[in-house]
C-alpha cells in the first residue's frame, strides 16, 4: 500500500510570511493528524479529524495556523503570519479509525524553516 | 498533569547486547502504549503496541513490557545490531484517543 505522502519535503520563508503544507493519507484510513515535532523532541499533536470533522484541536494555535481535510481525504495545514518558533518538521499521519489500538502511519514530513 | 517521559540520554551499545528502554508515566493509567521508531529526516514508523491488560507483547528481536505498578514500559531490542541505530518513541492513547508522544531516546549501536 502506498504510504502518507506529504509536500513539500523542505520550506523556508521570512518570519509574518504564509506557508502551507499538504498530505494525501493511506487510502481509507479515517482519522488524520498533524504533529510537530522541533528538533530534539517528540511529535506535538495540532489537530486530529475523523473523516472530515475535527476531533481535537486543543494544541493548535488559532491565531496563526489552519486546517481542512476536504472531502475526508486530502488535508492542508497552514500558518499565516509565520514566527521564528514554528520552524519545526511538520507531520502528517493516518490510521485506519480512532482507536486506541490502530496504529499511526506517517509521512515524512516538512521541515519548516523561518528565518 | 500526565506526563509520559523517556530517557533524554542517548543509549550507546556494543553490537549483539540487548537494549533497554525505559518509558515512564505518572498520574494515570494508559490503555495502551504504542512504541516507534524514528531514523533522522523520517516520520515515525510503528513498532509495537500493549494493552494494560499485557504484560508483555514480543515480535521477532523486539519486546514490550507493561508494568502497571511501577508506572513503567520497557522496550527490549536483543542481539542489537547497527542498524537499529535510530530514535525510539513511547506513545499513550488518551481517554479521546489522541496520541501523545514522549520525547524519545536516541538509540546508537556500535559495530
Amino acid at each position: 500500500e502506498a504510504g502518507v505522502a506529504q509536500s513539500p519535503r523542505y520550506k523556508i520563508i521570512e518570519k509574518r510570511q504564509s506557508v502551507a503544507f499538504w498530505c494525501n493519507p493511506i487510502s481509507g484510513h479515517a482519522t488524520l493528524y498533524w504533529y510537530q515535532q522541533i528538533l530534539g523532541q517528540g511529535p506535538k499533536l495540532l489537530i486530529q479529524f475523523q473523516n472530515n470533522g475535527v476531533v481535537d484541536d486543543s494544541q493548535l494555535p488559532k491565531d496563526r495556523f489552519s486546517a481542512e481535510r476536504l472531502k475526508g481525504v486530502d488535508s492542508t495545514l497552514k500558518i499565516q503570519p509565520a514566527k521564528l518558533e514554528d520552524s519545526a518538521v511538520y507531520l502528517c499521519a493516518s490510521s485506519l479509525n480512532r482507536q486506541g489500538g490502530s496504529p499511526l502511519h506517517f509521512g515524512n514530513g516538512t521541515r519548516l524553516t523561518v528565518t | 498533569s500526565q506526563k509520559i517521559e523517556q530517557n533524554s540520554e542517548a543509549l550507546n551499545i556494543q553490537e549483539g547486547k540487548t537494549a533497554t528502554l525505559t518509558c515512564n508515566y505518572t498520574n494515570y493509567s494508559p490503555a495502551y502504549l504504542q512504541w516507534y521508531r524514528q531514523d533522522p529526516g523520517r516520520g515515525p514508523v510503528f513498532l509495537l503496541l500493549i494493552r494494560e491488560n499485557e504484560k508483555e507483547k514480543r515480535k521477532e528481536r523486539l519486546k514490550v513490557t507493561f508494568d502497571t505498578t511501577l508506572k513503567q514500559s520497557l522496550f527490549h531490542i536483543t542481539a542489537s545490531q547497527p542498524a537499529d541505530s535510530a530514535t525510539y518513541l513511547c506513545a499513550r492513547v488518551d481517554s479521546s484517543y489522541k496520541l501523545i508522544f514522549g520525547s524519545g531516546t536516541r538509540l546508537l549501536v556500535r559495530p
